[in-house]
């Protein structure tokens, strides 16, 4: 059983380039969510999704970060133009939404480096 | 109000030997408390989850202990083992509809045989 897939896994891109980050959420799955990682700020919520719709976008920093969720199998995390201090591991989790405890699975991540 | 205070940052655990890490919390409202496990190069991964109907559970080697007056909850690793190695991150969100989770800053503990 396929989990959440990322790619790419590791990126390093010049400062003002655009970037990218793709996920696949697990299959019946109806609530996506990206994370950033960092040492400093630990695991931080960006923008959670439910049925393909935005519901919570505070803690996405600033306008240079969008996402999309054009359909239930697929969403982009994109950051333009880029900066050194968006270095970062970027997480895609999904989970079903409901009336229980829902577990989030995590994607692998991917590794954004920006120089 | 939202945040989940974990502590302590990093942990050195003798094989064999127990791993505490706690936690507290400031919002009554969250009802839901899991722990993620997260090894280097992984996504963290869920570990075991609590609600606050009861004080402890136990799966395996791992507990959590939780206590609502106090709103502090904490993970016990029993015999801990070098494949234990790995940041630990406590989390707190309510149990059902949109679970915005509030993470915690994370534990790196390191199991040494």
């Amino acid at each position: 059983d396929a989990g959440v897939i990322q790619s790419p896994r590791h990126e390093v891109t010049e400062m003002g380039q655009e970037v990218t980050l793709r996920c696949k959420p697990i299959s019946g799955h109806n609530s996506l969510f990206w994370y950033r990682q960092t040492m400093m700020r630990g695991l931080e919520l960006l923008i959670y999704f439910n049925n393909n719709v935005p519901i919570d976008d505070s803690g996405m920093p600033e306008d240079r970060f969008s996402a999309k969720m054009p359909n239930a199998s697929f969403s982009t995390l994109k950051i333009q133009p880029s900066e050194p201090r968006d270095s970062a591991v970027y997480f895609c989790a999904s989970s079903l939404a409901g009336n229980s405890g829902n577990t989030i699975y995590f994607g692998e991540g991917s590794w954004l480096t920006v120089v | 109000q939202q945040q989940v205070k974990q502590s302590p940052q990093s942990l050195i655990v003798q094989k064999g030997g127990i791993s505490i890490i706690n936690c507290a919390y400031e919002n009554t409202a969250f009802d839901y408390f899991p722990w993620y496990q997260q090894f280097p190069g992984k996504g963290p991964a869920l570990l075991i989850a609590i609600r606050p109907d009861v004080s402890e559970k136990k799966e395996g080697r791992f507990t959590i202990s939780f206590n609502k007056s106090a709103k502090q909850f904490s993970l016990h690793i029993m015999d801990s083992q070098p494949g234990d190695s790995a940041t630990y991150f406590c989390a707190a969100s309510t149990y059902g509809g949109y679970q915005k989770v509030t993470f915690g800053t994370g534990t790196k503990l390191q199991v040494i045989p």
